[in-house]
């Protein structure tokens, strides 16, 4: 069974303390790592996919990377808009169909 | 707006009630996924269809059913509701099935009194 944990579950930053969020995963045969975004009471907003260890990818003040067991979202320099759950998750290599099993997300606080 | 529309938004009903969730996916996207999102279990996948077809089913449970039509939306089926049906239900589209992230609607707010 595919499985995902995040660490920390929660992190407070000052504006423009850089830091890193984890995903921990194991997968059968990993497609896929995704990255969303979710304000509260909002859908889950698409961030990034990663497809193979060593891969990065960026967008704004967010980086993304993947090794062969987890992932990290390094959050450069953040302002108080970044505020949000991040969420990760992973794809699976599946005969029919697909999925993304997520994990339970890092709740980031970004103060002024 | 993320182009996958989702009505209602809000919904409250008893238990042993039965409602239907509807979703419109993105214009062009084939596939459909529903998700579950309560405060003590994250999100949760329930079942995706792909161009009217079942194509994979999660820790869905028999009271629960869906279907995807010839236009491609979606309606989701929670009969016999209990309170611990009370959740924020997501229906995501994607183009095909796998290996792209998905879009995800705003969600629909289930309340079970």
């Amino acid at each position: 069974e595919d499985q995902v944990t995040q660490s920390p579950e929660a992190l407070r930053l000052q504006e423009g303390e850089s830091s890193s969020l984890n995903c921990s995963y194991t997968v059968s045969g990993l497609r896929g790592l995704f990255w969303y975004r979710q304000d509260p009471g909002k859908g889950p907003e698409f961030l990034f996919t990663l497809y193979s260890a060593g891969e990065e990818k960026e967008k704004e003040r967010l980086k993304a990377t993947l090794t062969k067991k987890e992932s990290f979202l390094h959050i450069t320099a953040p302002k108080p808009e970044d505020s949000a759950t991040y969420l990760c998750a992973v794809q699976a290599w599946e005969t029919s169909g697909s999925r993304l099993t997520f994990g339970e997300g890092t709740q980031l606080t970004v103060n002024p | 707006d993320s182009g996958v529309t989702q009505t209602p938004k809000h919904l409250i009903t008893a238990t042993g009630q039965r409602v239907t969730l509807r979703c419109s996916p993105r214009s062009g996207d084939l596939s459909v996924y529903w998700y579950q999102q309560s405060l003590d279990q994250g999100l949760q996948f329930l079942i995706q269809y792909y161009n009217g077809e079942e194509r994979a089913k999660g820790n869905i449970l028999e009271r629960f059913s869906a279907q995807q039509f010839p236009d491609l939306h979606s309606e989701l089926n929670l009969s016999s509701l209990e309170l611990g049906d009370s959740a924020l239900y997501f229906c995501a589209s994607s183009p095909v099935t796998g290996g792209y992230g998905y879009t995800f609607g705003s969600g629909t707010r289930l309340t079970v009194v």
